[in-house]
Parts: C-alpha cells; sequence; structure tokens
C-alpha cells in the first residue's frame, strides 16, 4: 500500500525560500500526480496546486501564483513543492497527497485525494 | 471560487448516538464532493468519495449523501475513535475548495 512520506520540519526567514518534498514508498504512482495543500494553525485546509490530466498542465490556487512551484517525477515517485517570498501567514503544516482519476465518462473523472503525507511543519519567522 | 460551508462548526454527541452534519456548496457541484476526517495532530484521511461511496476499509457506520448544493454526513452509532474534524471537499471547478470543518467532540 502506498504511503506518501514528507520532509522534515524548516524554519524559514521572511522572504526566503522553502521546497518540501514527498516520496512515495510501498509502491510507485504510476500516473497520480501529486497535490499539496497547507493547513494553518487552528485553520482548515487550503489546495495550493497540482497536476491536472485532464488539462495536461500543473494547476495552481491563484492566491499562490507566482510563488510556488509543485513537480512530480513519476520515475522516482516523488513530489516537490518550492514555496518563495516566504511571510509570516505561510506559517502552516504542508501536506502532499496523492491524486486518484476515476473515469466516469461521460461525467467528470472521480477526483480525490488519498493518502496524504503525514505533513512537514514550515515556520517562518524572523 | 466555490464557497463551501460546512454547519455546525462544532458538535458535541454521546457514545452511540447517530451524528448528521452538512455541507453547503455556494454553486451547484453535482456529486463531486468527498468527506475527510482529520484526528488531532494527523494527516486528513479519505472517508466518502463522490458524496455517498464508502471508501475501502472504512467502517459501515460513516455514510454521505446529496447533490447539487447541499450534502450529508452521518456516522451511525458514534463511537469514541470518532473524534475529529471532518471536511468535505468540492472538485467540481479549480481552485480545490474544503469547507471549514465540522468539530466532533463526545459528550
Amino acid at each position: 500500500q502506498v504511503q506518501l512520506v514528507q520532509s522534515g520540519a524548516e524554519v524559514k526567514k521572511p522572504g526566503s525560500s522553502v521546497k518540501v518534498s514527498c516520496k512515495a514508498s510501498g509502491g510507485a504512482l504510476n500516473k497520480n500526480p501529486i497535490h499539496w495543500v497547507r493547513q494553518a494553525p487552528g485553520e482548515g485546509i487550503e489546495w495550493m496546486g497540482g497536476f491536472v490530466p485532464i488539462f495536461g498542465t500543473t494547476e495552481y490556487a491563484q492566491k499562490f501564483q507566482g510563488r510556488v512551484t509543485i513537480t512530480t517525477d513519476a520515475s522516482t515517485s516523488t513530489g516537490d513543492m518550492e514555496l518563495r517570498s516566504l511571510r509570516s501567514e505561510d506559517t502552516a503544516v504542508y501536506y502532499c497527497a496523492r491524486v486518484i482519476y476515476l473515469s466516469r465518462a461521460p461525467l467528470k473523472p472521480s477526483f480525490w485525494f488519498d493518502p496524504w503525507g503525514q505533513g512537514t511543519l514550515v515556520i517562518v519567522s524572523s | 471560487d466555490i464557497q463551501m460551508t460546512q454547519s455546525p462548526s462544532s458538535l458535541s454527541a454521546s457514545v452511540g448516538d447517530r451524528v448528521t452534519f452538512t455541507c453547503q456548496a455556494s454553486q451547484d457541484i453535482s456529486n463531486y464532493l468527498n468527506w475527510y476526517q482529520q484526528k488531532p495532530g494527523k494527516a486528513p484521511k479519505l472517508l466518502i468519495y463522490d458524496a455517498s461511496n464508502l471508501e475501502t476499509g472504512v467502517p459501515s457506520r460513516f455514510s454521505g449523501s446529496g447533490s447539487g448544493t447541499h450534502f450529508t454526513f452521518t456516522i451511525n452509532s458514534l463511537q469514541p475513535e470518532d473524534i475529529a474534524t471532518y471536511y468535505c471537499q468540492q472538485y467540481d471547478d479549480l481552485p480545490i475548495t474544503f469547507g471549514q470543518g465540522t468539530r466532533l467532540e463526545i459528550k
């Protein structure tokens, strides 16, 4: 059974960048992309972006456009998320999650996140 | 963006109770909705996909229903291990959005 293992916690200065990695173990990602979400302390869940097969592109939430880069390497079953120009509001737990697509034409494919990584705490503080 | 509104924001119930909470979408999302359970300090876990399909291995006391803009999540016979926050998530359109969560406590 596939598990996602993320890199460790980070403490960063405002204005710097952070790169969080996510590796699949117990199986390959195959064609399933990795998406990234984050959760600020005591807050809800916010989608950041990921590869969307029906579009053939990596899509990002507008809030993070220009500041985030998400990549998936199927050959190594890893995914990375780099967030730049960090500010204090970026302090959060960042999760990777495998996307499962199920075709059910003519309807949209089913889409869900499973499994999730264990989360990586990123603290942005001067 | 499609707004997902969950209610109530928190709920207290007794072991054995039937518990129901809701998720309202700001526009019609058909059945493009999933439910996740997040226990304190842990990552979310998929429970229900496509509004009403139980993920493999998830206890049958969990169920989901609804379509369009109104969705319901039910736990029959609440168990102590069900203490968690539950989130709905839509995938009808980008950006993917989540509800703010319903925190479930045991009386």
